[in-house]
């Protein structure tokens, strides 16, 4: 199975601080039709994930554009510039691109 | 608006099977995408379980291959996930999901499996 490792496990900001998040893929994400299936989702307290990147860069509907997602390849990266409180969980990377799928282990926004 | 809504039993006791429904509203789960059903474990461990397709085909994570099905009602615009002779290690959050990417998503409900 593909491992994705994320890190860091915990990330302690200030509000309106830049973080960043990485993710690590085993092996290329790269599909045999040229597309790389890296997703981002965020788990808040109390709800369920929700969709933020899809396709390494794309932002979901309504996702607000302090959430920029990057990479190639093995390496990638989400950056979330300008930290608000409603931005404060678990995030985890998810790959599509090789069975089975499988998500990061996820790393903990979390105030300072 | 889509929406998705996990029902089943909360609790179910070991090496007997883990039954639960996803409704589905405001899609006809026929019309496109997969359905998946991932849990979540105590802790922050993620997993994708399987789907089953628009077309009815199914795809399962091979961790699980022997002991899980997911099957659909289309007249009910439901579809089910079964995962036999549980243990404790079973015990999560289930949610089903709308997907990939995976844009909808269930409430969740908590399993535990415990006698």
């Amino acid at each position: 199975d593909v491992v994705l490792t994320q890190t860091p496990v915990a990330q302690p900001v200030t509000l309106g601080d830049q973080a960043s998040i990485s993710c690590r893929s085993s092996q290329s994400l790269v599909h045999s039709n040229g597309n790389t299936y890296l997703e981002w989702y965020l788990q808040k307290p109390g709800q369920s994930p929700q969709l933020l990147i899809y396709k390494v860069s794309n932002r979901f509907s309504g996702v607000p554009d302090r959430f920029i997602g990057s990479g190639s390849g093995s390496d990638f990266t989400l950056k979330i510039s300008r930290v608000e409180p409603e931005d404060l969980g678990v995030y985890y990377c998810f790959q599509a691109t090789h069975d089975p799928n499988t998500f990061g282990a996820g790393t903990k926004l979390e105030l300072k | 608006e889509i929406q998705l809504q996990e029902s089943g039993p909360g609790l179910v006791k070991p090496s007997q099977s883990l039954s639960l429904t996803c409704s589905v509203t405001g899609y006809t789960i026929t019309s496109g995408y997969d359905w998946s059903w991932i849990r979540k474990f105590p802790g922050n461990k993620m997993e994708w379980m399987g789907y089953i397709s628009n077309s009815g085909s199914t795809n399962y994570n091979p961790s699980l291959k022997i002991r899980i099905s997911i099957t659909r009602d289309t007249s009910k615009n439901q579809f089910f996930l079964q995962l036999n002779s549980v243990t404790t290690e079973d015990t999560a959050t289930y949610y089903c999901v709308r997907g990939i990417p995976f844009a909808y998503w269930g409430q969740g409900t908590l399993v535990t499996v415990s006698s």
